[in-house]
């Protein structure tokens, strides 16, 4: 089993949508859950970072993070075409190592 | 400043050809990563260093050969590469102190680099 989870989708919406995106983890020691927005060959940008559990927004961004069932999400609202992009989930515990879901590719279509 | 500073951003290089890729940062991060990725995957960890000391090196081949001259360089000796080998590299750092704690990765724009 993967310590990292990440439906790859792809995934389209159209302009305006809410849109979902999942990762479930199986390490119960991870504290620390990152998500990043990577555009094609482009190194990955930080969005949202997350301490344990609880929410977190920024703007048109929430992160969630439900320790208790090891699940964490992103919502984006009002998506928007300069959203389409890759999102990667990634989390870390203690130790110098970053755990990556595979990434979810978004379409937003205008 | 939450920059990471990679160089080149693109690289095409012969089998035969000796090339390095460069990274800066300047967040005072004590752990400087490297990374390879391939299209449509997630970044796969090379090596980690911790207070300029190798700590992860995740049975890279030798043709990869990196080194950390200080806390805000790190550098990635490219040598005899395949071209299996082309991908994006990718530079990261994180705030990583001694008995813990480490929370959040920042990357840099990648070398995009092709082997012919």
């Amino acid at each position: 089993q993967k310590e990292v989870e990440q439906d790859p989708g792809p995934l389209s919406v159209p302009e305006g949508a809410i849109v979902s995106l999942n990762c479930t983890y199986s390490n119960s020691a991870f504290q620390y859950f990152m998500w990043y927005r990577q555009y094609s060959r482009k190194g990955p940008e930080l969005l949202m970072y997350t301490y344990s559990s609880g929410n977190k927004e920024d703007g048109r961004f929430t992160a969630q993070v439900d320790k208790s069932s090891k699940y964490i999400s992103l919502f984006i609202r009002d998506s928007q075409p300069s959203d389409s992009a890759t999102y990667l989930c990634a989390m870390s515990g203690t130790g110098n190592q970053f755990y990556f879901g595979t990434g979810t590719s978004l379409t937003v279509i205008p | 400043d939450t920059e990471v500073t990679q160089t080149p951003k693109h690289l095409v290089m012969g089998m035969t050809n000796k090339k390095s890729l460069k990274c800066e940062q300047h967040m005072g991060h004590r752990a400087m990563y490297w990374y390879k990725q391939k299209a449509k995957k997630p970044p796969e960890l090379m090596f980690v260093y911790s207070y300029e000391k190798l700590s992860i090196n995740e049975s890279v081949p030798s043709r990869f050969s990196p080194e950390c001259p200080n806390s805000s360089l790190l550098n990635l000796h490219l040598h005899a590469l395949q071209p299996e080998d082309s991908a994006l590299y990718l530079c990261a750092s994180s705030q990583f102190s001694r008995g813990a704690r480490n929370e959040k990765l920042f990357f840099g724009s990648g070398t995009q680099l092709s082997v012919l």
